[in-house]
């Protein structure tokens, strides 16, 4: 049973765009949505992550938009670099439970 | 500040064996949680830990199995190796805040 679902599997961006990948959740009791990026042969790294009380939350070029009455949340990407190109995972969790959506490829190309 | 430290990095193992992992947290993090990640399965939880006891499990058989020690520190052991258990396994901690910090991860190979 997939809790969260996420797309698009792959995504190809020219540098400067923006990239846009979208989740959406089922069990409304998750409290916490995070975004993690991943390179090849390296852990999951914490970009950014919004609790349901807020509708965005900005850092810097990334920004989690939430939309908690249509259990979908997302991430935007401005002005995308090279070397943004990674995996990005959206992920939802109640008490450390967290359950992470298929990932998305994101290629940004010079 | 040391991050989540997974040892050991690469292994192999035989078909039927049994392996442990181990995991040691980033320094006040009471909760581990350990996860399995394959090309075809994607991220996939396992359990979580905190203060030495098993808080969440996700819907893997009973082969797999964990502990965490006084010091936060974490094993995660899986029996009677299959060819299918070839993974990338990461563990994770979280202090007060439910942020988590992910190791680099172990990568088993079965054969």
């Amino acid at each position: 049973q997939q809790q969260v679902k996420q797309s698009p599997q792959s995504l190809i961006v020219q540098k400067g765009g923006i990239s846009i990948i979208n989740c959406a959740y089922e069990n409304t009791a998750f409290d916490y949505f995070p975004w993690y990026q991943q390179f090849p042969g390296k852990g999951p790294a914490l970009l950014i992550a919004i609790r349901p009380d807020v509708s965005e939350k900005k850092e810097g070029r990334f920004t989690i938009s939430f939309n908690k009455s249509a259990k979908q949340f997302s991430l935007h990407i401005m002005d995308s670099q090279p070397g943004d190109s990674a995996t990005y995972f959206c992920a939802a969790s109640k008490n450390n439970d967290m359950r992470f959506g298929a990932g998305t490829r994101l290629t940004v190309k010079p | 500040k040391a991050g989540v430290t997974q040892t050991p990095r690469y292994l192999i193992k035989t078909r039927g064996q049994q392996v442990t992992l181990s995991c040691s947290p980033i320094s006040g993090h009471r909760s581990v949680s350990w996860y399995q990640q394959t090309p075809g399965q994607g991220l996939q939880f396992l359990f979580e830990y905190f203060s030495e006891t098993q808080r969440n499990k996700g819907n893997f058989p009973g082969r797999f199995s964990g502990r965490q020690f006084s010091n936060s520190r974490s094993e995660m052991n899986v029996s009677t190796l299959e060819l299918g258990d070839s993974a990338l396994y990461l563990c994770a901690s979280s202090g007060q805040n439910t942020e988590a910090f992910f190791g680099q991860g172990t990568r088993l190979t079965v054969v």
